[in-house]
């Protein structure tokens, strides 16, 4: 059975600072890997997804690397800003449905 | 494209009444829906998978009498909260999944309800 773990549970960084959300995952027969933003109280917002066969994705100052035979990946984002602040959710597709690690909540102090 | 719509986004009902939310996907076929529940601070938890015209497979300790799922059509499944309780005010998000081509593999997610049983 699918398991997404993510590291660190919380984050609290100064605005301008690159950092990086980690997630890790034991089944490596995967499809995709999908990165989603949560703001609170509301739903989920597709940050990036990658595809079982690349090993990266850029969108604007976000980052996402795939290493399917280590189980991992990474979402880099660049010059941290206020509005980054929620909670970023890492989900592993494979044959079954996407399976969510608990996230990563982010606060990014201006 | 890729758009799924749920209704309503948010509702309160009394202990002991039924809830039903809707699902929609817009601007595709979805041949698989997926119900997933958010506690407060917690991650989504798969409830059950439904496809098109057949009964909807439940994960384990989700009691299928309680959440009622009918996925009638490729653009619509419906959660039925029965005779809700308190513990089950949550945020239910629903997901779909198209039947071929570039909506074949990935979910698309509807923006979430919010149930407060009172």
């Amino acid at each position: 059975k699918q398991e997404v773990t993510q590291i660190p549970a919380a984050l609290s960084v100064p605005e301008g600072e690159n950092l990086v959300l980690n997630c890790s995952f034991t089944d490596s027969a995967i499809y995709n890997l999908q990165w989603f933003r949560q703001d609170p109280g509301k739903g989920l917002t597709s940050l990036l997804l990658i595809q079982s066969s690349q090993r990266e994705q850029t969108s604007g100052r976000l980052n996402a690397s795939l290493d399917k035979s280590s189980g991992r990946s990474t979402l880099y984002i660049a010059a941290s800003q206020p509005g980054d602040s929620a909670t970023y959710l890492c989900a592993a597709q494979g044959n079954t449905p996407l399976v969510f690690g608990k996230g990563t909540r982010l606060s990014v102090i201006a | 494209g890729a758009v799924v719509s749920q209704h309503p986004s948010r509702v309160i009902c009394k202990s002991g009444t039924s809830v039903k939310i809707e699902c929609r996907s817009l601007d595709f076929q979805a041949t698989t829906m997926f119900w997933y529940r958010q506690f407060p601070k917690k991650s989504l938890m798969l409830m059950a998978t439904s496809n098109e015209g057949s009964k909807a497979t439940y994960e384990q300790g989700v009691e299928k009498d309680k959440f009622l799922i009918n996925h009638a059509s490729l653009t619509l499944s419906t959660l039925t909260v029965t005779s809700a309780h308190p513990e089950d005010s949550s945020f239910y998000i629903c997901s779909a999944r198209g039947t071929s081509g570039s909506f074949s593999y990935e979910q698309y997610f509807g923006p979430g309800t919010r149930l407060t049983v009172t």
